[in-house]
This record gives C-alpha cells, sequence and structure tokens, in this order.
C-alpha cells in the first residue's frame, strides 16, 4: 500500500510554454500533498504544501503565480509551472501524507519527474 | 530552528561491510523521525518511521535506532544493491512539514 504516481516521469518543453505534472495516491486518500524540487547531489526542497480543497501553502522564495498547484481531490495534486524557463529545469517529486492505519504522519513519495526546459 | 545533519556525506563499503549511517537533529517537539532511500532519478523510498528514544526497526539487512539526539541505520552485510543515497528526516510538533538531511550517498563495492 501507499503508493504515489506521477505523470510525465520526464517532460522536454520549449521555454515560455506551461507544464502540468499530476501526482496521484493511488490507494489512499491525501490529505496533504507536497511538491518538492531537487537539484542534482542536493537534497530535497519544499515547495509548497497543500491540503485538499484549500489553496496551496508556499516556502519562502517560490513564485506562487509560476507553481500553480492545486489539490482538487483527495487523490490527486497538479503542479503547473508556467512560462517555463531553463532555470526552471529540475527534478520535481511530489509526495503525499494522509489517513493510512499505520501513521498519519507518514509520507510517501512519487517517483519523480525530470523537467527540462529548452 | 529544527536541524537535521547526516554522516557521512559518502560511504563507500566492501560487500559484506557492516557499518552506520548517522543522523542528528536538534528540534523542538519531536514527532517522528523518518528514513528514506533514494536511487538516482527516482523519488525517495519509505524505509522506516521512529516515534521515542528507544525505539528500533528492522527491514531486511537495516536496522534503524533513535535516541535523543540521533537515529543510526546500521547496514548488516550490505550488497551492492544496497547503494543509494539515504535520506533521514524529521516531523516536529510545530511544523507540518518534515525537515531533511542532505543525505548519505552509500556505494557498495561487489
Amino acid at each position: 500500500g501507499a503508493v504515489v504516481s506521477q505523470h510525465p516521469s520526464w517532460v522536454i518543453c520549449k521555454s515560455g510554454t506551461s507544464v502540468k505534472i499530476e501526482c496521484r495516491s493511488l490507494d489512499f486518500q491525501a490529505t496533504t500533498m507536497f511538491w518538492y524540487r531537487q537539484f542534482p547531489k542536493q537534497s530535497l526542497m519544499l515547495m509548497a504544501t497543500s491540503n485538499e480543497g484549500s489553496k496551496a501553502t508556499y516556502e519562502q522564495g517560490v513564485e506562487k503565480d509560476k507553481f500553480l498547484i492545486n489539490h482538487a481531490s483527495l487523490t490527486l495534486s497538479t503542479l503547473t509551472v508556467t512560462s517555463a524557463h531553463p532555470e526552471d529545469s529540475s527534478f520535481y517529486i511530489c509526495s503525499a501524507r494522509g489517513r493510512l492505519a499505520t501513521s498519519y504522519n507518514e509520507q510517501f513519495f512519487g517517483p519523480g519527474t525530470r523537467l527540462t526546459v529548452l | 530552528e529544527d536541524q537535521v545533519t547526516q554522516s557521512p556525506e559518502a560511504l563507500r563499503l566492501q560487500e559484506g561491510e557492516s557499518s552506520s549511517l548517522n543522523c542528528s537533529y536538534t528540534v523542538s517537539g519531536l514527532r517522528g523521525l523518518f528514513w528514506y532511500r533514494q536511487d538516482p532519478g527516482k523519488g525517495p523510498e519509505f524505509l522506516f518511521t521512529l516515534y521515542s528514544a528507544g525505539e528500533e526497526k528492522e527491514k531486511e539487512r537495516l536496522k534503524a535506532t533513535l535516541t535523543k539526539k540521533e537515529s543510526f541505520l546500521h547496514i548488516t552485510a550490505p550488497k551492492p544493491e544496497d547503494s543509494a543515497t539515504y535520506l533521514c528526516a524529521v516531523l516536529t510538533g510545530s511544523a507540518r512539514q518534515l525537515t531533511f538531511g542532505s543525505g548519505t550517498q552509500l556505494t557498495v563495492l561487489p
């Protein structure tokens, strides 16, 4: 149990276009979802936290108009990178925490999405 | 401010050579300490959650322990497939998200 999927696993786009990444909790209800960004050889950097049906809370320095997050249901969150530029190229990872029999605190991660902006 | 420090940054072991990874933390009100494994180009894979000092959990060749100041991830007789980056993270009473350490990159040589 506790599986989180992401789609797509990789995407290449031209500068100025928008890209949407989906994150789904497959076998549990995710009351909270998180979006991270990871640069090579570095740890995860939290971008934003979203609760189902509420607006996302963004970390300091993260542009909310550039990284649009929607958590429309208990199993789906989306991250849209608007007007992408080469500096937005990175590895984006979502994670979910929710109603599990084992523990409410455990957080499970998706496989990540590699974004390359040309 | 919550702080999590992992050591060493990198560790190379021969197959079968047991060792330990360290995660030391300075937090207010620990709600849980988490260990994850991350392979290159993949998302972190959940390994363990520890909640209180003295707690231990095991999974195959891995054993995680927790004290009031640090956690250890013991790897017994590692195999090359154990090569990965191991991440430690804490969840505290004041925060609603995990604080990660920088990770230990483990390489097990055949």
